[in-house]
């Protein structure tokens, strides 16, 4: 039973450009959070998709975008880079069913993009 | 805002010493409260979570943790450490009256256990 699987592992971007991670949730899951973790921090939530539309939103600006598949699979967009943005990203999933559902998340091992 | 407060950032302990990590919420709602571990090189495993009902709980690896409602706490605690447990530790708050079930995470607490 595979895990939560997140590609690519490392990233290295120049400020301005776009880039894009995935995300793969573990079998049997539908629905999938991103969170962005910086240098000495605890993650810090990012947004959730659930039913292939966004349904919970953290403190990030429109540059953090994200789309969720018939699959269940992930992708999260950033826009226009800024060197703050350099974190590990990491993917989240669990089965949530409806609302207020008492339930587990279950990470990646994330994805390091580092902004030069 | 809701948040997260962890009290220590780096804990160093010899083995066999006892474990507390204290973690506080601020938040008046009902919440689900989990404790993280991340293990070097690893992603974010479970180590336990309290949902309702006795609020001490029990994890993996001789963990549990105390859910005190007054005071807002959900305490990490450990009789005996092993070198193995040299890992960083998150305390995690997921509000439910949004109905949907967000993490809010503390900044975390590095501990080095040595032999």
């Amino acid at each position: 039973d595979a895990g939560v699987t997140q590609s690519p592992t490392h990233l290295i971007k120049t400020r301005g450009q776009q880039v894009t991670l995935r995300c793969s949730p573990k079998s049997g899951h539908d629905t999938v959070s991103w969170y962005q973790q910086a240098l000495g921090q605890g993650p810090q939530f990012i947004f959730q998709y659930y039913e292939e539309e966004e349904r919970q939103r953290g403190n990030f600006p429109d540059r953090f975008s994200g789309h969720q598949f018939p699959n269940y699979s992930s992708e999260l967009n950033v826009n226009a880079l800024l060197l703050g943005d350099s974190a590990l990203y990491l993917c989240a999933s669990s089965l949530e069913r409806g609302r207020g559902s008492n339930t587990e998340a279950f990470f990646g091992q994330g994805t390091r993009l580092t902004v030069v | 805002a809701q948040s997260v407060s962890q009290h220590n950032h780096h804990v160093i302990l010899s083995e066999a010493a006892s474990l507390e990590l204290g973690c506080n919420y601020s938040y008046g709602g009902t919440v689900n409260l989990f404790w993280y571990v991340q293990y070097p090189g690893q992603h974010l495993q479970l180590l336990l979570k309290y949902f309702s009902g006795d609020p001490l709980v029990k994890g993996i690896k001789g963990f549990e943790a105390e859910f005190i409602k007054s005071k807002f706490s959900f305490n990490l605690r450990k009789p005996s450490v092993q070198w193995s447990d040299t890992a960083e530790y998150f305390c995690a708050v997921s509000p439910l009256s949004g109905g949907y079930n967000k993490l809010i995470f503390g900044a975390g607490t590095r501990l080095a256990v040595h032999p």
